[in-house]
């Protein structure tokens, strides 16, 4: 399995500024993904970070609102940008294991409230 | 578009007891089926992983089984504890490996 950590662990911010959430992998993989969970919901998933290339997003989500970095295989970074209220989610990054059964690993979350 | 139900949403049950949790999926194209497990304020623990392929998966007290053609999935929890509470997810994968989660089944075993 991977071993997976993201920063920060919550956050609480104003409307209108911004918020970028990291995620580190303790081994290199291919894939990795960006998911929401809205309060009291499941989740959604956000896109797909792609390296060395722009990243693939879901429909209703676009890259002005959560632009997203991915500079190696270690790495990726979600950014929330200008927030509102609506924003409060848990934000949750995934790998996709090396194993070769395609079993993916989800990070401890970034807790985001909004004001 | 892939669409995943779970039901039931919450169930309590005393400890010891025997429980099965029912997952749906409308679009038997997956790659493989994962079923985790998320405390609260946590973020998500993978549980089992059944592969498009196979019929059924174990680990431990746990068993989850997979009919594709029907578009339903099972996990079988036995002998419940209460640090067995928490919510379980079931997840579907595309080809792209892009999970579609299902709205979870929140447990309570009680002491």
């Amino acid at each position: 399995s991977a071993v997976i950590s993201q920063k920060p662990s919550r956050d609480i911010c104003q409307r209108g500024t911004s918020l970028t959430i990291q995620c580190q992998v303790d081994s290199q993989v291919t894939m990795m993904f960006w998911y929401r969970q809205q309060p009291g919901q499941s989740l959604t998933l956000i896109a797909t970070a792609n390296q060395g290339s722009e990243a693939t997003y879901e429909s209703g989500f676009v890259i002005d609102k959560f632009p997203i970095s991915r500079p190696n295989l270690t790495f990726s970074t979600l950014t929330v940008s200008n927030m509102s209220p609506e924003d409060s989610s848990i934000y949750l990054c995934s790998v996709v294991g090396t194993s070769g059964v395609n079993e993916q690993f989800f990070g401890p979350g970034t807790r985001l409230t909004v004001l | 578009k892939q669409e995943v139900t779970q039901i039931p949403a919450a169930l309590s049950v005393p400890e010891g007891e025997n429980l099965v949790l029912n997952c749906s999926f409308t679009d038997s194209a997956i790659y493989n089926l994962q079923w985790f497990r998320q405390d609260p304020g946590k973020g998500l623990t993978s549980l089992l992983l059944i592969q498009s392929s196979q019929r059924e998966q174990t680990s431990g007290r746990l068993n989850a089984s997979l009919d594709k053609s029907s578009g339903r999935s099972t996990l079988y929890i036995a002998a419940s504890q209460p640090g067995d509470s928490a919510t379980y997810l079931c997840a579907v994968s595309g080809s792209a490996r892009q999970l579609t989660f299902g709205s979870g089944t929140q447990l309570t075993v009680l002491p």
